[in-house]
This record gives structure tokens, C-alpha cells and sequence, in this order.
């Protein structure tokens, strides 16, 4: 399978924990992003890269949030000292930077489910 | 940034035809997506629709007109296996990254 996958699918932890997320992109893409989405929702921008470069961050994305790309391969997201709002289902995402339309369509990961308790 | 409306929910039966219908508000608009997404799974790239027009896949249509800040997805012959969220995304030219920025999504349920 060559789509984009992360890595883990489930993680129950405890309030205060750090935990942490891995995502690795569809192969030829230079472009990661992670989103979160909670229930009856969409899927809410955090961060994007463009190779190792960490390009832009949503205010979504506190000071307990830290994300990575050292290699411009895969990615890992952070979170520290956990709270019970940060349970949410963690989507990160890949495109590549061709010309044309198709360039610019984002594929979404299967997702890691956080839980905090 | 972008708002973007679409109805909650939405039913229809097997073999029928659904439209779905979103509209956004943003300066920045540079296209628009529409993924599927089953309950508790990852959002599936369905249609990018970036000029007015309709845009054929299948049994999926994905319609826009950016002057009237509107999109809609149209969904023929149901099946029970489309009964999943649909959620419209617009893609923002102000952030050279695409991001994209979601609706709600619009929950289809399709009946036998």
C-alpha cells in the first residue's frame, strides 16, 4: 500500500502524558499536514510542511504542540501534558507540488484516535 | 479565511439521486474539494472542481460556481455503501501551503 499511513491508529493515555504520533506521506510527496477532527465536525487545520520546512502553524496549535519533519520524509506530531480536550482523531495528509490541478489534491491518512482520560 | 455552510444531514434511498449543496465565503477561494468519510475512518478524496462547470466521475458530480460562491455534489444510483459524511473543503490561495479549510460535513444516509 502506497497511500499515506500513520502510525499509532489508537492511543488511550492519561491526563499529563506526552504522547506521540508518526506519519509517513505517499512516497513522491513533498507536502505533509496534519489536521485534527473531533466529533460532528471537519477536519481542523494545525500544520504544514513542504519538505523539512515547517511552513505555516494554526493558532490551533499551542505551545504543548510540536511537530516535525527532520528529513523531509516522515513526520511526527508531539503533544505534552495532555488534557481531555485533546482527544480528537489526528489526520495528517500529503500532496505533491506539481503544476496542474491534480498537483494540489491533499490524500488524508487513516488517522491516530487520541483519548485522554 | 473561509466560512463553510452545508447541510447537517441528509437522506435518501437506494438507486435514487442526492444533491448536496455547500457555499463558502472567502476572498482567497482557489478551489474546492469534496471528500467522503465513513464513521471513524479518514476522509476520501472525491472531486477538486477549480473553474465554474460541472466535473463527471462516475456516479459522482461535482458542480461550482465561483460567483455565486456555490458547489454541490451530485450522487446517482445509491447504494447502501455511500451512506457516510460528505464533507466540502475550500482550498485557500492566501496560504501558499493549501489549506484547506472544511465544512461540517453532511451526513447521507441511504435507505433500502
Amino acid at each position: 500500500d502506497t497511500g499515506v499511513s500513520q502510525d499509532p491508529r489508537h492511543k488511550i493515555t492519561k491526563r499529563g502524558q506526552n504522547v506521540t504520533f508518526r506519519c509517513d506521506p505517499i512516497s513522491e510527496h513533498n507536502r505533509l499536514y496534519w489536521y485534527r477532527q473531533t466529533l460532528g465536525q471537519g477536519p481542523e487545520f494545525l500544520t504544514y510542511f513542504q519538505n523539512e520546512a515547517q511552513l505555516e502553524k494554526s493558532r490551533l496549535l499551542s505551545d504543548r504542540f510540536s511537530a516535525e519533519r527532520p528529513k523531509g520524509s516522515f513526520s511526527t506530531l508531539e503533544i505534552q501534558r495532555t488534557e481531555q480536550g485533546d482527544s480528537a482523531m489526528y489526520l495528517c495528509a500529503s500532496s505533491s507540488q506539481n503544476s496542474g490541478r491534480t498537483g494540489n489534491t491533499i490524500y488524508f491518512g487513516e488517522g491516530s484516535w487520541l483519548t485522554v482520560v | 479565511g473561509q466560512n463553510i455552510d452545508q447541510p447537517t444531514e441528509m437522506t435518501a434511498t437506494e438507486g435514487a439521486i442526492v444533491q448536496i449543496n455547500c457555499t463558502y465565503q472567502t476572498s482567497g477561494f482557489n478551489g474546492l474539494f469534496w471528500y467522503q468519510q465513513h464513521a471513524g475512518e479518514a476522509p476520501t478524496f472525491l472531486s477538486y472542481n477549480v473553474l465554474d462547470g460541472l466535473e463527471e466521475k462516475g456516479r459522482f458530480s461535482s458542480f461550482l460556481s465561483r460567483s455565486k460562491g456555490y458547489s454541490y455534489l451530485l450522487l446517482k444510483e445509491l447504494q447502501m455503501k455511500d451512506s457516510a459524511s460528505y464533507l466540502c473543503a475550500g482550498f485557500d490561495r492566501g496560504s501558499t501551503l493549501g489549506r484547506l479549510y472544511f465544512g461540517r460535513g453532511t451526513q447521507l444516509t441511504v435507505w433500502p
